[in-house]
């Protein structure tokens, strides 16, 4: 157990919809990162957040955005969903900022599914 | 743009034998380099990491070696057992605007260990 939680496990919804991630840190890390894995896919890079900032964006569609809020957790809101959009949508931790100094702690990650 | 390219992509190995996994990568200014292993519905889980002041890393039957001059970096797995049958990921930071570093991931190796 990493101590990264999130929820929900499984989402199920149509095409169209807007959903929302939640994500909480292991306590005492600031950063936290959104990572997206397709079917069979690697990891892909959506944002990271620290203390309450949006440090660094990777490939993140315009449709899809974050906050880390005061208690440090962190919600990724997916709007008008696209079937392409099923993955499996993890988070992670750290305790600083620059993602060479600090290693990062996965979740257990949100199955989403878009039908 | 920055690039870690892993190898092999599927590994098949019996119990008892050695697994080496390898990643080369882009940018030399690289200093960390994390390994993930994901088992089947899980998160990726830090397994051991290594940074570009040192050669070498063990931690019981796993080592990371790395040749900053060859830009590569790979996960000696020894006496395989059939739980280490899991995807691996390895991980290079690289620079990033804003004066720090992103962690750049491989697309996985899946290693099957067979009894």
């Amino acid at each position: 157990d990493s101590g990264v939680t999130q929820t929900p496990k499984h989402l199920i919804t149509a095409t169209g919809q807007r959903v929302t991630l939640r994500c909480s840190p292991r306590s005492g890390d600031l950063s936290v990162y959104w990572y997206q894995q397709s079917l069979d896919q690697g990891l892909q890079f959506l944002i990271q957040y620290y203390n309450g900032e949006e440090r660094a964006k990777g490939n993140i569609l315009e449709r899809f955005s974050a906050q880390q809020f005061p208690d440090l957790h962190s919600e990724l809101n997916l709007s008008s969903l696209e079937l392409g959009d099923s993955a499996l949508y993890f988070c992670a931790s750290s305790v600083g900022q620059d993602q060479g100094l600090y290693e990062q702690y996965f979740g257990p990650g949100t199955r989403l599914t878009v039908t | 743009g920055e690039n870690v390219e892993q190898h092999p992509s599927t590994l098949s190995v019996q119990e008892g034998d050695s697994a080496v996994i390898k990643c080369t990568y882009s940018d030399s200014a690289s200093n960390y380099f994390p390994w993930y292993k994901q088992e089947l519905g899980k998160g990726p889980q830090l397994i051991i990491d290594i940074r570009s002041n040192v050669g070498e890393k063990k931690d019981q039957r796993i080592a990371v070696t790395l040749n900053k001059t060859a830009k590569h970096f790979s996960l000696h797995i020894t006496e395989t057992q059939p739980e280490d049958s899991a995807v691996y990921f390895c991980a290079a930071s690289a620079g990033f605007s804003g004066g720090y570093n992103k962690l750049i991931f491989g697309a996985g190796t899946r290693l099957a260990v067979h009894p």
